[in-house]
């Protein structure tokens, strides 16, 4: 059984451009959730999905970041017009329900940096 | 405010000693997991202990929970040297899916 895989381990963008980070969950994990790693930092909750929506938002900021996950394919964390500030390890999570019994496993993350 | 928020130490202990860490939250949970990371890696998952458990064991590792103290200790046995790394309490607060994630604690083990 495979584990949470994001894609591309690394991304450098120059200001300005979209970055596009990708995250398979785990199988039978229909719940995904975005973090956030700044430098020298823990990691911030973004983005909250189930299949195709969007359950909790509140940890995007409010341009220029967006995320889904449609019925087929992987989740998407999109970025655009990207500052120097967006450079951060960004990791994805999946479970496979909610509630107290389940464990969020993470991929390997995807470490953007903005040139 | 941050919830799992860890004492801010760096641990440096010999290979065989015993490593403990300690974390605490602001708000009633579902449940509290510890993370263990390496320099530059992802997040492993080592252990979720439910709001109604007091105590857990998997391996080398003990995790307690004390809700009236909003409180939690992760408790390496017989360190090694590959148990080095940064090591996050997350919690999961009471009627919300996300995790709340402290700052972590960086733990070496010298062997």
């Amino acid at each position: 059984n495979a584990g949470v895989m994001q894609n591309p381990r690394h991304l450098v963008r120059r200001r300005g451009q979209e970055a596009r980070l990708r995250c398979s969950p785990m199988k039978g994990h229909s719940h995904v959730y975005w973090y956030r790693q700044l430098p020298e930092e823990g990691l911030k909750f973004m983005v909250y999905l189930q299949k195709e929506n969007i359950i909790d938002e509140s940890g995007m900021p409010k341009e220029r970041f967006s995320a889904e996950f449609p019925k087929e394919g992987p989740s998407i964390l999109r970025i655009q017009q990207v500052v120097r500030g967006d450079s951060a390890a960004y990791f994805c999570a999946s479970s496979q329900g909610t509630g107290k019994d389940y464990e969020q496993y993470f991929g390997p993350g995807t470490r953007l940096t903005v040139t | 405010s941050q919830q799992g928020e860890e004492d801010p130490q760096a641990l440096s202990i010999q290979e065989g000693e015993n490593a403990t860490m300690n974390c605490s939250y602001k708000t009633s949970i579902n449940n509290l997991q510890w993370y263990r990371q390496n320099s530059g890696r992802g997040l492993v998952h080592l252990i979720l202990i439910r709001s109604n458990e007091r105590e857990k064991h998997s391996g080398r590792l003990r995790v307690t929970l004390d809700t009236s103290k909003k409180s939690s200790s992760l408790l390496i046995t017989a360190s090694r040297a590959a148990d080095t790394a940064s090591y996050f309490c997350a919690t999961v607060p009471y009627g919300n899916n996300r995790l709340a994630f402290g700052k972590g604690n960086q733990v070496v083990v010298i062997p």
